[in-house]
């Protein structure tokens, strides 16, 4: 069955400070795989996708960036994080064509810039 | 690109009570549409899905929704609500631009 892991699960960083959330899932191929940033009452707001090693799409303009270095791999990271950057950030993938099945969801990252 | 509307962002009833999420879509096309749910403290998952044939859905847990085409509406009903379902519900749709749009979510707390 297919799993999909994030770490960490909560993050304290100061402003200024580099970031690197990982997402990984296991038992399924060439995954669709999607960064999203969740507020409350705001709704899931999508960051990046991907759908193949180092293709990346960004959705919005934001101090965000993603990669992806492997198949089942998508790093969300930042140079230098800005108080905005505070929020939960949710990883999932997909399979066929992007953006229109069931997409399925990780833990989360609750991270919080002070 | 779709959007997505969910309003009454909290809902508080008791339980035995009936339930209904409005969700409103603006998109002219094909649609997939779904209903997302996130107890506290899971994961959000999957409660139920439309992408063809008979527009009344049967999902997890009692609950089912509606596609009214005519009305850009996908509906989510439990004709009788139990504590466990204090969650958040999220609406979303595919539609032709290959993203998959989030309305704001209704924040549902069931009192027993």
């Amino acid at each position: 069955s297919q799993t999909i892991h994030q770490w960490p699960a909560t993050l304290v960083q100061p402003v200024g400070s580099p970031l690197s959330l990982e997402c990984t899932v296991e038992g399924t191929s060439n995954p669709n795989l999607y960064w999203y940033r969740q507020a409350a009452g705001r709704g899931l707001q999508l960051l990046f996708y991907s759908v193949g090693i180092g293709q990346i799409s960004s959705e919005v303009p934001q101090n965000l960036s993603a990669s992806r270095p492997q198949d089942r791999q998508f790093i969300l990271s930042s140079k230098k994080l800005l108080l905005s950057d505070s929020g939960f950030y949710l990883c999932a993938w997909s399979v066929g064509a992007m953006g229109v099945g069931e997409q399925f969801f990780g833990p989360g990252t609750r991270l919080t810039v002070l | 690109a779709q959007s997505v509307s969910q309003h009454n962002h909290h809902v508080i009833l008791s339980e035995a009570a009936s339930l209904e999420l409005g969700c409103n879509y603006s998109y002219g096309g094909t649609v997939n549409l779904f209903w997302y749910v996130q107890y506290p403290g899971q994961h959000l998952q999957l409660l139920l899905k439309y992408f063809s044939g008979d527009p009344l859905v049967k999902g997890i847990k009692g609950f089912e929704a509606e596609f009214i085409k005519s009305k850009f509406s996908f509906n989510l009903r439990k004709p009788s609500v139990q504590w466990s379902d204090t969650a958040e519900y999220f609406c979303a749709v595919a539609g032709g631009n290959n993203r998959l749009a989030f309305g704001k979510g209704n924040q549902v707390v069931v009192i027993p």
